[in-house]
């Protein structure tokens, strides 16, 4: 069964420090992997996907994610936060098919101290 | 990009009462559309999968019944919560494959605050 796993819940970073947010899946195939974002109260933002290909892959707001397939991992980074960035950050998998769902990640909360 | 809207942002409804959420693709078709359910601190669980002119497929668990989807056109999805009780206050999303290059992205709908008195 496909699932993913971030074992962070909660992480407070300094402004303008690296961030790291780490992201484990399990899949049966070859997956499709997402990073979203979200800000309270609001909807899911992508922030990068991987399909296939380079296997560092570059997204919107400064974040890079790089997927590891002998790892199982497709960990999120960023070499210097902003105070914008604090939101709850969920990685999720899809199969390698058109229209098809996604299984989400538990989150992991992101905090920014000043 | 693809934008998809979804209605109400919040409502608060009386137990025992249904509410509709309606999820549309803008700019775009979808034949087929998921619903989530966000509890606070909380991930998203997948609740069905909405497909245009066929019954829903509903995850294991979810009360086809309590839980009922219309997905009459290649635009709109609604999501009705029927008999609403206080435990299904929830924050629930729809999302939808984009067309044409982009049927492997999802983009969700900006989600729906449920609070049942």
């Amino acid at each position: 069964a496909q699932s993913v796993t971030q074992p962070d819940i909660h992480i407070t970073v300094s402004e303008g420090a690296s961030l790291e947010l780490r992201c484990n899946y399990s899949y049966g195939a070859t997956p499709y992997l997402f990073w979203y974002v979200q800000s309270p109260g609001q909807g899911l933002q992508l922030l990068l996907k991987y399909f296939s290909g380079d296997t560092l892959v570059q997204g919107i707001k400064g974040f890079e994610a790089e997927f590891k397939r002998s790892q199982s991992s497709f960990n999120l980074r960023k070499p210097s936060v902003h105070w914008s960035d604090a939101a709850e950050y969920f990685c999720a998998v899809g199969a390698v098919s058109s229209a098809s769902k996604i299984i989400f990640g538990s989150g992991t909360r992101l905090s920014i101290r000043p | 990009g693809a934008v998809v809207s979804q209605h109400p942002s919040w409502v608060i409804c009386k137990s025992g009462t249904s509410v509709k959420i309606e999820c549309r693709s803008l700019d775009f078709q979808a034949t087929t559309m998921f619903w989530y359910r966000q509890f606070p601190k909380q991930s998203l669980m997948l609740m069905a999968t909405s497909n245009e002119g066929s019954k829903a497929t509903y995850e294991q668990g979810v009360e086809k019944d309590k839980f009922l989807i219309n997905h009459a056109s290649l635009t709109l999805s609604t999501l009705t919560v029927t008999s609403a009780h206080p435990e299904d206050s929830s924050f629930y999303i729809c999302s939808a494959p984009g067309d044409r290059g982009l049927k492997n992205i999802q983009y969700f709908g900006a989600g729906t605050r449920l609070s049942v008195l």
